[in-house]
């Protein structure tokens, strides 16, 4: 079974530009949820999808916004880039609904630079 | 709200001796405690999960811990650490109510000498 899928792996952007990530969860995963990755404050929420809907959302300013499609796929998008926005963007997948204590698994990340 | 702990940013140890990594947590109820690898340029490969079941709950790659309610931690262990350990470590606490989120620790970065 294949596992947590992102794209791209690396991205390389400009200050101001916007980014779009991808991510397939696990086959028969209906919830996805994203997290930042940065040496400085290490991993944070992001956001949390199910069934299309967004069901939770982190400290992250509008710029951050995401969607889940009916084949519970996702994307996140990245307006107005800053280069604090630079990060691995990491994207999970769990089989239901989150609830606390589900079993979340984890992709390798889509590496953002922002120059 | 919920939070985690892990006391070491930096462990080394040598291969062969065993592995030690510490965290506490802090919940208002009764915790869902993870601990979670990353290898170099890697995602996230969870290791072990803590559901309020048995207090030593065994991962993968030989990896076990234990939770302790009147301590408030949750650390990790192996009795022999091996070259393929060295990676970051994480201890996540799951977020209370109708969530899925992770609240991650600091992460513990294991070396490990030959």
């Amino acid at each position: 079974k294949a596992g947590v899928t992102q794209t791209p792996r690396y991205l390389i952007k400009t200050r101001g530009q916007q980014v779009t990530l991808s991510c397939s969860p696990i086959s028969g995963h209906r919830s996805v949820s994203w997290y930042q990755q940065t040496p400085g404050q290490g991993l944070q929420f992001l956001f949390e999808y199910f069934s299309e809907t967004q069901r939770n959302k982190g400290n992250f300013p509008g710029r951050f916004s995401g969607r889940q499609f009916s084949n519970s796929r996702s994307e996140m998008n990245v307006s107005t880039l800053e280069l604090g926005d630079s990060a691995l963007y990491l994207c999970a997948s769990s089989p239901r609904q989150a609830y606390s204590g589900n079993t979340i698994y984890f992709g390798e990340g889509s590496w953002l630079t922002v120059v | 709200a919920q939070s985690v702990t892990q006391l070491d940013s930096h462990v080394s140890v040598s291969e062969g001796t065993p592995v030690l990594l510490r965290c506490n947590y802090s919940s208002s109820y009764s915790p869902s405690l993870f601990w979670y690898v990353q290898h170099p340029n890697k995602g996230l490969q969870l290791l072990l999960k803590y559901t309020s079941a048995a207090t030593l709950v065994k991962g993968i790659n030989g990896f076990e811990a234990e939770f302790k309610k009147s301590e408030t931690s949750f650390h990790l262990t192996k009795p022999s650490a091996h070259m393929s350990d060295a990676a970051e470590y994480f201890c996540v606490v799951s977020d209370s109510g109708n969530t899925g989120k992770l609240i991650f620790g600091q992460g513990t970065t294991l070396q490990v000498k030959p």
